[in-house]
Formats: C-alpha cells, structure tokens, sequence
C-alpha cells in the first residue's frame, strides 16, 4: 500500500503569514490516464473534513485563493499565502491513484 | 444543494453487526463514485471501501481491515448509500463518514464494547 508521510506534523503560525505543508508518497502518484490523483483537506474543530484541493493543484469550490497546492511525482505542497483564524484545523494530504486510497497522519495548524 | 446525512450508527457489542445510512440530495447516487471514510477517536482519517458509478460498473472495493466484514451497496429509489458491518470489532470504533469525495457528510458514531 502507498505510504503518504506530511512534514510538519504541528505548525504554529502568526496570524497573516504563510505557511507551507509538505506530503510525501511512498511511489508516484501518476496515473496511468496522466492525472495525479493528490488532494488536500481541511478538517477544522469538530467538523468534517471538507476537501480544499484536488488533482494536486486545482481549487474546490468557495475555496479561498490564498490556498494552494503544488508538487508532482511523490513530493507534494499545500500552502497557505496567509493564515487567518479560521484556518485553524487538521490538514490531510490523500492519494487516489492507487487502491486503496491513503490520507497522510494530518498536519495540526495553530494560531501561534 | 448537494447533501448527505449520515444514520444508524450506535452502541454494538464485539461480534455484533450494524447497517449506517446515508441519505443524499441534490444529486444522483447512482451516478457518483461514493465511498465511507472512517475516524477513530482523537485520530486521523482511513478508507473503509466505496462504490463506482453505474456507468463505470457499480463494483465495491474495501480495505483490508474490513474486508470480507463490510459491504457498501446503494439504493437507488432510495437514492442512498449503506454500509453494512458484520463482526464488528472494537478496533471498528469510529465516526463514519460518507462522501463524494467532494462533499462530506457529519458523520456517524459507531461505538463497538461490551
């Protein structure tokens, strides 16, 4: 099964600078239709998740612009350009190219 | 608007089985790959198994913990998405989610102890 590996696994933040999460796939993540099927969550207190990026780099709907994601192959970013409070939450990188699915162990972002 | 509700979830005993619900509006369960993600307390996110879309043949895939004890089915009248479990243990204890991928439900607590 694919290993997905997030640094760091605690990220205290101030309020208004960015931050930067990285998630790593023990293989690649290209499919064999040439998309790579990585996405990014966002679970805040005592909610569900709620699915922020897909297809590594693509924005959901009402998915604020300071949110982003990069990467390719096995090494993977979701960056935040500049935190706000309510962003407060659990990140999850997860991959979708290979059965079964697998979510990365969560990245906790906190307001410093 | 496009929603789920998830239902059913409780307090089982080991060995004990469970069927949770998940009522979907605003689309078509037949026409969405859907699937239940599980989270034990105070942890992170797992893949339990997920349903293809019709036109994509319907088949089930399951993860390894709970192969050959879960099954994922739908009704389409019903227009909603099941998940049976079956010697249920209590390393099964979770809130179960269904989802689209895109589109979460608020989840069920399913509590497994004797």
């Amino acid at each position: 099964d694919v290993v997905m590996t997030q640094s760091p696994l605690s990220l205290p933040v101030t309020l208004g600078q960015p931050a930067s999460i990285s998630c790593r796939s023990s293989q690649s993540l290209v499919y064999s239709d040439g998309n790579t099927y990585l996405n990014w969550f966002q679970q805040r207190p005592g909610q569900s998740p709620r699915r922020l990026i897909y297809k590594v780099s693509n924005r959901d709907s009402g998915v604020p612009d300071r949110f982003s994601g990069s990467g390719s192959g096995t090494d993977f970013t979701l960056k935040i350009s500049r935190v706000e409070a309510e962003d407060v939450g659990v990140y999850y990188c997860m991959q979708g190219t290979h059965w079964p699915p697998a979510f990365g162990q969560g990245t906790r972002l906190e307001i410093k | 608007e496009v929603l789920l509700v998830e239902s059913g979830g409780g307090l089982v005993k080991p060995g004990g089985s469970l069927r949770l619900s998940c009522a979907a509006s605003g689309f078509t369960v037949t026409n969405a790959w859907m699937s239940w993600v599980r989270q034990a307390p105070g942890k992170g996110l797992e893949w339990v198994g997920r349903i293809k879309s019709k036109t994509d043949g319907g088949t089930t895939d399951y993860a390894a913990p709970v192969k050959g004890r879960f099954t994922v089915s739908r009704d389409d009248s019903k227009n909603t998405l099941y998940l049976e479990m079956d010697s249920l243990k209590t390393e099964d204890t979770a809130v179960y989610y269904c989802t689209t991928g895109f589109r979460w439900g608020q989840g069920t607590l399913v509590t497994v102890s004797s």
